[in-house]
């Protein structure tokens, strides 16, 4: 079955730049989203279509996509960023499912 | 806004059944597709089941494939989820999802989620 993986945890200080990857065999021919979820909380898309930013999305957040590895960056991070972020793409073999990638914690302190 | 309210969640046994609901509003609810997406406790995202805006085709992931069936009745902007044979590794927060307007599924708006527990 189609896998996402991202790693587990990342950690940056306030006004750093966070990096999380998302690395899966279908991403050269299908698009990476991005969601946030704090703690309690329902997810928040951040990313759609690998780079393109919501209404409301703070432009700090942006996302690319090149070969089976797509990016969120979160540039000049803040505390209220900290969150978990999944990844997430549609399966290749053209049967409408879909596949998270495990989540990264996103610490900042 | 759009909003969204799942409904139907609760403590059901093992092997018996579950019917979750999502009220739509804020939106033409007959102009998107639909998702149900889960989370167990203390794990990742799981992505369920899609139904199109008609209503006329449906996807589902192989844990919950001929045990699960997603439907929906667009003259009460509601969402289905009939859940059937519930095990224990069931047990999750179920949130309802809009489809995202691209070439692609996503999910662009979001439930609160309603909590099921599988369990004697």
């Amino acid at each position: 079955s189609y896998e996402l993986t991202q790693p587990p945890s990342v950690s940056v200080s306030p006004g750093q730049t966070a990096t999380i990857t998302c690395s899966g065999d279908a991403l050269p021919k299908k698009y990476a989203f991005w969601y946030q979820q704090k703690s309690g909380q329902a997810p928040v898309l951040v990313i759609f279509e690998d780079s393109k930013r919501p209404s409301g999305i703070p432009q700090r957040f942006s996302g690319s996509s090149s070969g089976t590895m797509a990016t969120l960056t979160i540039s000049g991070a803040r505390v209220e960023d900290e969150a978990d972020y999944y990844c997430y793409s549609a399966d290749s073999s053209g049967n409408h499912r879909g596949v998270f990638g495990g989540g990264t914690k996103l610490t900042v302190l | 806004q759009v909003q969204l309210v799942e409904s139907g969640g609760g403590v059901v046994q093992p092997g018996r059944s579950l019917r979750l609901s999502c009220a739509a509003s804020g939106f033409t609810f007959s102009r998107y597709g639909m998702h149900w997406v889960r989370q167990a406790p203390g794990k990742g995202l799981e992505w369920v089941a899609v139904i199109w805006d008609d209503g006329r085709n449906k996807y589902y992931a192989d844990s919950v494939k001929g045990r699960f069936t997603i439907s929906r009745d667009n003259s009460k902007n509601t969402l289905y989820l009939q859940m059937n044979s519930l095990r224990a590794e069931d047990t999750a927060v179920y949130y309802c999802a809009r489809d995202g307007d691209g070439s692609e599924h996503y999910f662009d708006c979001w439930g609160q989620g309603t909590q099921v527990t599988v369990s004697s």
